[in-house]
């Protein structure tokens, strides 16, 4: 059964402290995995797409990277803004039009 | 603005009585799709749609119907409501060209259904 599995549910940090946010996937075949920010009723947002193992992104103070099978979700001297459930997401082959979720990461960043 | 719009944020009404949830996007795509959002359990697909007159089941689709007749426009339908569809509801959409870049979907900003 294709899965996400998102860890930890929640992160609290010290402003400036850096830490990581992990998206472990068990699927066919991967085409495509997504990372979503959510704050508080609202919907999710786009982030970034990663797409073969070694890729990375960064915008800001995040950068997401990919491995065949876990993503990270890195971010470097957070600030109280970056509080927000952070989701993750793989389209598969055969069903590329469906996200499959995981249940998300709620960060809290205080100052 | 590129934006997806739901209609309406939040609805309490009791079992049984049928109830729309309107979605709409100003941005031409030809994907749509309903999700639900629980606690514990993420986002899960109900319904999508391909473009106009063309829907298809996702994974939690029953006590669901949704229709696609104008390509902005994805309403989902419950028809007879009950306390397990209690819950947040997302609309999103994207582009299906081929160059359209990075299967990113554009969400709603969600409604949250509640049903005694």
């Amino acid at each position: 059964e294709d899965q996400v599995t998102q860890s930890p549910e929640a992160l609290r940090l010290q402003e400036g402290e850096s830490s990581s946010l992990n998206c472990s996937y068990t699927v066919s075949g991967l085409r495509g995995l997504f990372w979503y920010r959510q704050d508080p009723g609202k919907g999710p947002e786009f982030l970034f797409t990663l797409y073969s193992a070694g890729e990375e992104k960064e915008k800001e103070r995040l950068k997401a990277t990919l491995t065949k099978k876990e993503s990270f979700l890195h971010i470097t001297a957070p600030k109280p803004e970056d509080s927000a459930t952070y989701l993750c997401a793989v389209s598969i082959s055969g069903g590329y039009n469906k996200l499959i979720f995981g249940a998300g990461t709620r960060l809290a960043v205080h100052p | 603005e590129a934006q997806v719009t739901q209609n309406p944020r939040y609805l309490i009404t009791v079992t049984g009585k049928k109830l729309t949830v309107t979605c709409s996007q100003n941005m031409n795509h030809e994907y749509m799709s309903w999700y639900r959002q629980d606690p514990g359990l993420g986002l899960r697909q109900i319904y999508y749609s391909m473009n106009v007159e063309v829907t298809d089941k996702g994974d939690v689709p029953e006590g669901y119907k949704v229709s696609r007749k104008e390509k902005r426009n994805f309403p989902l339908i419950l028809e007879s409501p009950s306390p397990n569809q209690t819950s947040l509801y997302f609309c999103a959409s994207r582009s299906l060209l081929r160059d359209s870049g990075s299967y990113e979907q554009y969400f709603g900003p969600g409604t949250r259904l509640t049903v005694t």
